[in-house]
């Protein structure tokens, strides 16, 4: 089965700072998806985003970036430039194959400091 | 607006009695979950749908039931409720292929006392 561990129930980082949310996970497939979730007190579950198995190049969309490391199993968010509404909960999460259900770990709680 | 539409937003119940999460989308998505969150756990997979008609049991499945008749709705049933499914619950669904994106609805809290 597969398993995300997130490790670090909780990070803090000084606004304007850069900060890494660590995520591996355990799998034995060889094509899947890897995606980062943002939810803040709102409750909403909002996707930060995406990453392909097969893509070599790390994802990027604007102040996010991960870091896949597919030998490793590993996939970690980069907050660049922290802002204040990025205080929220963190999941990373997976899924593989076409009906497969998407796998999240235990999630990280990040706190912006002004 | 596109999306997936939970009821209720809250609820407190009696332990013992019978609650119906309702969770409609409008997406056409083929696959349909649910999920519970609580603190320290994450989100986990009560039980799931990947087409109209068909469901299956996700991580969590014991004292919930669900039903799939048609492709919007994705009803959660606790029997019986007890203290311990105090939680969130949150309905997703996705399109089946293509990027898997998937779309969560805003949650239902639930306290059963």
């Amino acid at each position: 089965a597969q398993t995300v561990t997130q490790s670090q129930p909780e990070m803090s980082v000084q606004e304007a700072e850069t900060v890494t949310l660590s995520c591996t996970y355990d799998t034995s497939e060889s094509d899947y998806y890897l995606f980062w979730y943002k939810q803040p007190p709102s409750r909403q579950m909002i996707l930060v985003i995406r990453q392909e198995a097969y893509k070599q190049q790390n994802a990027t969309e604007n102040r996010f970036s991960v870091n896949f490391q597919k030998a490793a199993k590993s996939f970690s968010l980069k907050i660049s430039d922290s802002q204040l509404g990025d205080a929220a909960m963190y999941f990373c999460a997976y899924t593989s194959g076409a009906n497969s259900k998407l796998t999240f770990g235990k999630g990280i709680t990040l706190s912006v400091r002004p | 607006i596109a999306g997936i539409t939970q009821a209720p937003t809250s609820q407190i119940l009696a332990a013992g009695r019978r609650m119906t999460l309702r969770c409609t989308q409008d997406m056409r998505h083929n696959a349909m979950y649910w999920y519970r969150q609580d603190l320290g756990l994450g989100l986990r997979l009560i039980h799931y749908s990947n087409t109209a008609g068909t469901t299956g049991k996700g991580e969590v499945p014991d004292g919930y039931s669900v039903s799939r008749a048609n492709t919007d709705d994705f009803p959660l049933t606790l029997a019986s409720a007890v203290p311990s499914q105090t939680s969130v619950y949150f309905c997703a669904s996705r399109r089946t292929g293509g990027s898997y994106g998937y779309t969560f609805g805003s949650g239902t809290r639930l306290t059963v006392v």
